[in-house]
């Protein structure tokens, strides 16, 4: 099964700044999830884009989506020190099974 | 509301040990139940998946197992742990989907697994 691949593999910002994270994959997709973890923690679940979505909003998130070059970026607007987390994108192969990139480390700083 | 809890948080357990993680879901019915394991600073392997009782998919041989003896529970084990068993694992459920998929996951809070 394909997994994502997360770019860059960190990032650091300035409170109040946006953060943008890219995902790349290489066969079609079902869907494609945006994931977050703070240190030691588990991962909570931010937005779902569906293939025949191109764009979707939540808060201060914004997830694109283009299949036709087969990535997805993650926008964090005016972001905050609270921010600081992993972020992972996630695909969905079959029985929704989802595989992981290996995350893009936010940090930002005040 | 649907919760899901994880536990122990840390454990520390000597080569060839047993382990026995187990994680139980509450407020649904009939989820998909998974475990992932994360090395320090990586992304998150699949061990196992389950779509109802008793019924496991293994991704990746190795030295663990997995039983759901209950509809909402999932245990983790192994009958001798090696260094490499260390790390980080998480439990997750998700709606059951027998179609394209499109639902995200619940995480549990993990079990921190240090094999000395």
């Amino acid at each position: 099964s394909q997994q994502g691949e997360e770019d860059p593999q960190a990032l650091s910002i300035q409170e109040g700044e946006n953060a943008t994270m890219n995902c790349s994959y290489k066969t079609s997709i079902n869907n494609l999830q945006w994931y977050r973890q703070n240190s030691g923690r588990g991962l909570v679940h931010l937005i779902l884009i569906r293939s025949n979505e191109r764009e979707k909003h939540s808060g201060r998130l914004r997830v694109t989506l283009d299949t036709s070059k087969k990535s997805s970026s993650l926008l964090i607007t005016a972001s905050r020190a609270a921010d600081t987390a992993s972020y992972f994108c996630a695909l969905t192969g079959g029985g929704n099974k989802l595989t992981f990139g290996t995350g893009t480390q936010l940090k930002v700083e005040l | 509301s649907q919760t899901i809890h994880q536990w122990p948080a840390t454990l520390v357990q000597p080569v060839g040990s047993p382990l026995s993680l187990e994680c139980t879901v509450e407020g649904t019915s009939n989820p998909n139940l998974y475990w992932y394991r994360q090395a320090a600073g990586r992304g998150l392997q699949l061990l196992f998946y389950s779509v109802g009782i008793g019924q496991i998919s293994s991704e990746v041989p190795q030295n663990l197992s997995a039983s759901r003896p209950q509809d909402r529970q999932f245990i983790l084990s192994s009958k001798k742990l090696l260094l490499s068993d260390s790390g980080f694992y998480l439990c997750a459920w998700s709606v059951s989907n027998r179609g394209r998929g499109g639902y995200g996951y619940t995480f549990g809070s993990g079990t921190r697994l240090t094999v000395v």
